[in-house]
């Protein structure tokens, strides 16, 4: 079936550190990749997305490319900042219902 | 304009007693999600709402689950005989249209979220 493997966490960087959460997924055919953020106290949001193979989503400075080779889709930052602090959450869809699969959520935890 | 509702916030039961969590999703939005986020389980869904039927229910754990949407927008999660294997988070999503959700138009709005706490 379909699944999404992340890194486990907490992730403690210092400020301007860089950032890469790993994300790897098992699926049939092509899902659509994510990474949604859960900021403290707030619900989950949409970070960045990309739909097909060698895409490469970007939002607020994070990057993830889709890459079929390696089934990953690993998130990246260059310079993490404490309010980037919060629970990154991958996830793939496949069905045509449009439904979520996620991992299980790297906290990530940024000191000044 | 606004989000996507969930009430209550919080609710705290006791083992055995039956309970409802609502999600007003955003207007206009005819596709509804519920999910389930657990401490064991991580994030999972539970059902999918298209206007107000339910094609894919392959994510309630048991029958004690069941879920309805009326009207086109609101939909009620309610769960019989609580358990204390019941707690989570219960999160709703909506979006404007079914399909894939990479596709444009399709992406899924969060609610908070209901805490679920059963004693």
């Amino acid at each position: 079936g379909n699944s999404v493997t992340q890194m486990e966490g907490p992730v403690t960087l210092s400020e301007e550190a860089f950032l890469t959460i790993n994300c790897t997924y098992t699926a049939t055919g092509y899902p659509s990749l994510f990474w949604y953020v859960q900021y403290p106290g707030e619900g989950l949001q949409l970070l960045l997305k990309a739909t097909k193979a060698d895409d490469k989503g970007s939002n607020k400075g994070f990057e993830a490319t889709y890459r079929k080779e390696t089934t990953s889709f690993h998130l990246e930052k260059g310079s993490v900042q404490v309010s980037d602090s919060a629970v990154y959450f991958c996830a793939l869809s496949r069905s045509n219902t449009g439904k979520l699969i996620f991992g299980q959520g790297t906290t990530l935890q940024v000191k000044p | 304009g606004a989000g996507v509702s969930q009430s209550p916030s919080n609710k705290v039961t006791e083992k055995g007693k039956d309970v409802e969590l609502r999600c007003d999703p955003i207007s206009g939005h005819t596709a509804l999600y519920w999910y389930r986020q657990s401490l064991g389980q991580g994030l999972e869904f539970l059902i999918y709402f298209q206007g107000n039927s339910a094609p894919d229910k392959s994510g309630l754990p048991s029958d004690r689950f069941s879920a309805e949407r009326t009207g086109g927008s609101v939909s009620t999660l309610t769960i019989q005989r609580t358990q204390q294997e019941d707690s989570a988070v219960y999160l709703c999503a909506s979006s404007l249209a079914a399909g894939l959700a990479g596709a444009r138009g399709n992406e899924q709005f969060f609610g908070p979220g209901t805490r679920l706490t059963v004693l």
